[in-house]
């Protein structure tokens, strides 16, 4: 069954510090990585999606790698600020039979980026 | 285009009673999902329908049964709610269950089960 870690389960820095949130999964039979960003009392919204043949994918100021074979993704946050205070959630896509494909989630990261 | 709407947002039950969490979708998506999220605990799949007119177990169904009324919504419902089902309820879509699809989450419903 697959397992997916992420590491710390919160983190406090300065605003302006750059930063990098770990995901490990145990089963490296995935399609794709998805990183999630989750604000307080809301719903997931979707940061970036690594397909399985892909290094990295990058979006402003957000980098995600994917190491497949190693089992390990990281999320990594330049010049970071307060409004990116939230929890940062890692899935992985895995077959789960029967022609479906399923989601796998990490219990996340909680960012506080202190002014 | 409101994505991915969930009603309600807030829920207060007592034990044994019952009710239906709903969940729409205006993007066009094939298939649908329930997951709970629970403190300490990643998200866990409850259902979900790869397309209109199928439905299929997840890792946690026990208790819960859903309806795929039409291609844009998606109910689950608690027949006997328990303490247990305290919990976020998300709903999410994606264009199709593959691979190489995105799903997009729901703002949640937050129940809790007295």
């Amino acid at each position: 069954k697959q397992e997916v870690t992420q590491i710390p389960a919160a983190l406090s820095v300065p605003e302006g510090e750059n930063l990098v949130l770990n995901c490990s999964f145990t089963d490296s039979a995935i399609y794709n990585l998805q990183w999630f960003r989750q604000d307080p009392g809301k719903g997931l919204t979707s940061l970036l999606l690594i397909q399985s043949s892909q290094r990295e994918q990058t979006s402003g100021r957000l980098n995600a790698s994917l190491d497949k074979s190693s089992g390990r993704s990281t999320l990594y946050i330049a010049a970071s600020q307060p409004g990116d205070s939230a929890t940062y959630l890692c899935a992985v896509r895995g077959y789960s039979g029967a022609g479906s494909y399923q989601l796998t989630f990490g219990k996340g990261t909680k960012l506080s980026v202190i002014p | 285009n409101a994505g991915v709407t969930q009603t309600p947002k807030f829920q207060v039950l007592k034990t044994g009673q019952s009710m239906t969490l709903q969940c729409a979708q205006d993007m066009n998506h094939n298939s649908m999902y329930w997951y709970r999220q629970d403190p300490g605990m990643g998200l866990r799949l409850i259902y979900y329908s790869a397309s209109e007119g199928t439905t299929d177990k997840g890792e946690v169904p026990n208790g819960y049964n859903v309806s795929r009324l039409n291609k844009r919504e998606f109910s689950l419902r608690l027949e006997s709610a328990a303490p247990s089902q305290t919990s976020v309820y998300f709903c999410a879509s994606s264009g199709r269950d593959s691979p190489l699809n995105e799903q997009f989450f729901g703002p949640g419903t937050r129940l809790t089960v007295l």
